[in-house]
């Protein structure tokens, strides 16, 4: 199975800040990587998708970069309702994994 | 809008059966692969099952090989999914959700999500 590492597992910001996740898949994956973002209590929401497409309806501050086994989530200003989990998700092959979360608290 | 919506969720015992359903609307339910994720309590997302358009594929994590079952019902734009022979360990959130496109790709919509509680 392919492991998927995030980093860091949380992180404390201020709104506006530059705030950057990274995805660390265990083999070769191409761009069949997956942003999510989850709320507390609610489903995860598609952000980004193959790495860097952007979902449609999500605000342009999320973007996404990387291919091979290397990849960053960013949002480039932190906004309120931006406070959440943040999971990657490897689409190369089955079974389809998940990495740990980045949690993003208000500092 | 695209919806879905799960139900059948609830509290069982070890070794007990139960059978989630997803009902999907706003799209055409037919031409697309659908996935079941779950969700332990306070942990990540954990990929379980997921079938092709027609059903005649279907993929699972090995934790659940042999003891779920997931099936689809595209008359009535139903995805289901059978759980038998349950375990403590798959107390979870369950979340239907569509696949976007392509055999193995991102799901771009999602259920509210169906509890299990596994317990004695």
């Amino acid at each position: 199975d392919i492991q998927m590492t995030q980093s860091p597992s949380s992180l404390s910001a201020s709104v506006g800040d530059r705030v950057t996740i990274t995805c660390r898949a265990s083999q070769r994956i191409s761009s069949y990587l997956n942003w999510y973002q989850q709320k507390l209590g609610k489903a995860p929401k598609l952000l980004i998708y193959d790495a860097s497409s952007l979902q449609s309806g999500v605000p342009s501050r999320f973007s996404g970069s990387g291919s091979g086994t290397d990849f960053t989530l960013t949002i480039s200003s932190l906004q309120p309702e931006d406070f959440a989990t943040y999971y990657c998700q490897q689409s190369y092959t089955i079974p389809l994994t998940f990495g740990g979360g980045t949690k993003v608290e208000i500092k | 809008e695209v919806q879905l919506v799960e139900s059948g969720g609830g509290l069982v015992l070890p070794g007990g059966s139960l059978r989630l359903s997803c009902s999907g609307s706003g799209f055409t339910f037919s031409s697309y692969w659908m996935t079941w994720v779950r969700q332990a309590p306070g942990k990540g997302l954990e990929w379980v099952a997921n079938i092709k358009k027609d059903g005649s594929e279907k993929y699972y994590v090995d934790s659940v090989r042999g003891r779920f079952t997931v099936s689809r019902d595209n008359a009535k734009n139903s995805l289901f999914l059978q759980m038998n022979s349950l375990r403590v360990e798959d107390t979870a959130v369950y979340y239907c959700a569509k696949d976007s496109g392509r055999k193995l790709t991102a799901f771009d919509y999602w259920g509210q999500g169906a509890l299990i509680t596994v317990s004695s």
